[in-house]
């Protein structure tokens, strides 16, 4: 139980087209949605929260109008990316929140996907 | 702000072999810790975690202990396995304000030779 997907795994787009990555949980909904940034050799950094039905919270130093999130169902969140450049290249993972028991919860993370601004 | 500090890799191991992977942090209050795998083509994985002091998380053959004198979570295991290659993150969950953030550590990528 508890499988978060991502789409597409890799991809490659050239500078100044947008790109959507979609995070799916497969056996559970949630509410809650997490998108991670990791650099090469550096730790995961979280750009943004989505919930379900309202607007993501982002992190300090993340744009907003860059990096668009939606969450309009409860499996479903995607991240565009705006016009996007070279510097954007990165690896973009997702999480997803799902209760384990009684309160608590984990939070389930996707495959990742590699994107390559050319 | 708070801060997960792990020790770099890479790590090579033979099999059978003791591991350790140091994990320190920095954070206001009494965080949640946790250790994270990601296997080569997958997402992270849950390994273990500790919600209080003195905790030990264990799963797998891996331990990791909570020492607040320290604030560190090392994780260990006895004896390593070729399937235990993948990267290990370092990673804590501040109480602060209900917050639900992790933040994790650069990560250390341990490879396991038969």
């Amino acid at each position: 139980g508890a499988v978060v997907s991502q789409h597409p795994s890799r991809v490659i787009c050239k500078s100044g087209t947008s790109v959507k990555i979609e995070c799916r949980s497969l056996d559970f909904q949630a509410t809650t949605m997490f998108w991670y940034r990791q650099f090469p050799k550096q730790s995961l950094m979280l750009m943004a929260t989505s919930n379900e039905g309202s607007k993501a919270t982002y992190e300090q130093g993340v744009e907003k109008d860059k990096f668009l999130i939606n969450h309009a169902s409860l499996t479903l969140s995607t991240l565009t990316v705006t016009s996007a450049h070279p510097e954007d290249s990165s690896f973009y993972i997702c999480s997803a929140r799902a209760p384990t028991s009684g309160r608590a919860y984990e939070q389930y993370f996707g495959p990742g996907t590699r994107l390559t601004v050319t | 702000g708070d801060s997960v500090t792990q020790m770099e890799g890479p790590v090579t191991l033979s099999e059978e072999a003791f591991l350790t992977i140091n994990c320190t942090y920095t954070a206001t209050g009494y965080p949640s810790l946790f250790w994270y795998v990601q296997y080569p083509g997958e997402g992270l994985q849950l390994l273990l975690k500790a919600t209080k002091a003195d905790d030990k998380g264990s799963n797998k053959g891996f331990e990791a202990t909570y020492r607040k004198e320290t604030t560190s979570f090392h994780l260990e295991k006895g004896s390593v396995q070729v399937s235990d290659s993948a990267v290990y993150f370092c990673a804590l969950r501040s109480p602060q304000g209900g917050s639900e953030k992790l933040v994790f550590g650069k990560g250390t990528k341990l490879t396991v030779n038969p």
